[in-house]
């Protein structure tokens, strides 16, 4: 069975701290990708990156780096020098062959200023 | 932004009555998915579509049932709503879900739809 754990439930942080986000998954597919997505208070689901098992380089974007390890079966998330704009609820999700995503149960990051 | 909406975005009804959501997008995609957000779950799949016509359960799919009529248009159903299925509902779409670094994979989602049974 397929799963994702993300087992920091709430993250606390003051402004420009760095924070990371943890996220595991279990699959038996060789080919899989992965995901992360941002929950503003606000509501909507915003994507913010995917990666596919054949490529483990690691990625950033302005102030987001992913760190995705096969071996540990690990994708996790750093936000470098946090901002307030960045509290939000994180998901990282896996998707199977047909598509479909399984998400892990979220981080809930706060950053005080 | 994906072209993405659902109606309502809110909704109270009362146990045993029925209640449709709908999903209209206007990218053209061919894949549509209903998920259910719940405290402490995550978003978990009720019924995803991969064409006109063609749609298949998703991990919660019990007391849900699904339409899609038309490429646009994605329609969740409960046919008697229960206080168990008080959730935010999201519809979400993709392009493809052929593997591929080339594919455009990526889910889509919508605002979400609240819904309270009472």
């Amino acid at each position: 069975a397929q799963k994702v754990t993300q087992a920091q439930t709430e993250i606390s942080v003051v402004e420009k701290e760095d924070v990371t986000l943890d996220c595991v998954y279990e699959t038996r597919d060789t080919t899989y990708y992965l995901f992360w997505y941002k929950q503003p208070p606000s509501g909507e689901l915003v994507f913010l990156i995917r990666r596919n098992s054949f490529d483990e380089q690691n990625e950033i974007s302005g102030r987001y780096s992913w760190n995705f390890q096969k071996s540990t079966s690990s994708f996790n998330f750093t936000i470098t020098a946090s901002q307030v704009v960045d509290s939000a609820v994180y998901f990282c999700a896996l998707s199977d062959q047909g598509g479909k995503l399984i998400f892990g149960q979220g981080t809930e990051l706060s950053v005080k200023p | 932004d994906a072209g993405i909406t659902q109606s309502p975005r809110h909704k109270v009804t009362e146990t045993g009555t029925p209640v449709t959501l709908r999903c209209h997008q206007t990218e053209n995609h061919r894949y549509m998915y209903w998920y259910r957000q719940d405290p402490g779950h995550g978003l978990r799949l009720i019924h995803y579509s991969y064409g006109v016509k063609d749609t298949d359960k998703g991990e919660v799919s019990d007391g849900y049932s699904v339409s899609r009529s038309k490429t646009e248009d994605f329609l969740l159903t409960l046919e008697s709503a229960t206080s168990s299925q008080t959730s935010v509902y999201f519809c979400a779409i993709s392009e493809s879900f052929k593997w591929g670094a080339r594919s455009s994979y990526e889910q889509y989602f919508g605002p979400g739809t609240r819904l309270t049974v009472t």
